[in-house]
């Protein structure tokens, strides 16, 4: 059990640019978590997986974001058309069907848009 | 709307203080309640995590108390250390494995 694994760590990107995480969760967790985390705030939910079918999106992921875990493993976040309020940190967490509400977190990618 | 406040935002305290961390929430229609860790720059560590049914779970020198009625849930940490110098959030789940969080409280024990 390696944990949860989110790659890159830090992204520097200019406004406008497309940009795209990783997460790849504990290995037998079907379930799988996007979360954004701005400054002196907790985590608030941005989307969720079950195995590859994304089950629920809040309405703080725009049209720009989208999510996708197509083979029911890792999962990708891409935000396209980068805006200065899009830095944060973007957390992962991973669960198992059986202990669903364990939640298991990444260290997170903490996005800067210059 | 489930809303999830933590009070203090911030704590300082000497050494082998015990200390209390307090969050509150507003619907009462929970799951469980979560309490986590997190240091600077980094992910989550779940701490402890009560079921809606239960009253305290306890875990080394943390005991987290919840009273759904009234929307209220308390961390005690004993005989604290400089190690226990981080964020400490509280999150609720009312719906599925998405996590409500308050603000969190910084905590910084000085040796």
């Amino acid at each position: 059990d390696t944990g949860v694994s989110q790659d890159p760590r830090h992204k520097i990107t200019k406004r406008g640019q497309n940009v795209t995480f990783r997460c790849d969760p504990i290995s037998e967790h079907n379930r799988l978590y996007w979360y954004r985390q701005t400054l002196g705030q907790g985590p608030e939910f941005l989307t969720y997986f079950q195995n590859e079918a994304q089950l629920e999106k809040s309405r703080l992921l725009s049209d720009r974001f989208s999510a996708e875990r197509p083979k029911g493993s890792f999962s990708t976040l891409e935000i396209q058309r980068t805006e200065q309020g899009d830095s944060a940190m973007y957390l992962c967490a991973s669960s198992s069907e059986v202990f669903w509400e364990k939640l298991f977190f990444g260290s997170g990618t903490q996005l800067s848009v210059l | 709307k489930q809303e999830v406040t933590q009070i203090p935002a911030a704590l300082s305290v000497p050494e082998g203080e015990n200390l209390v961390l307090n969050c509150s929430f507003t619907d009462s229609a929970i799951y469980n309640l979560q309490w986590f860790r997190q240091d600077p720059g980094k992910g989550l560590t779940s701490l402890l995590l009560i079921q809606s049914s239960q009253r305290e779970q306890t875990s080394g020198r943390l005991n987290a108390s919840l009273d759904k009625s009234s929307g209220r849930s308390t961390l005690y940490i004993a005989a604290s250390q400089p190690g226990d110098s981080a964020t400490y959030l509280c999150a609720v789940n009312n719906q599925g494995g998405k996590l409500i969080f308050g603000q969190g409280t910084e905590l910084s024990v000085k040796p």
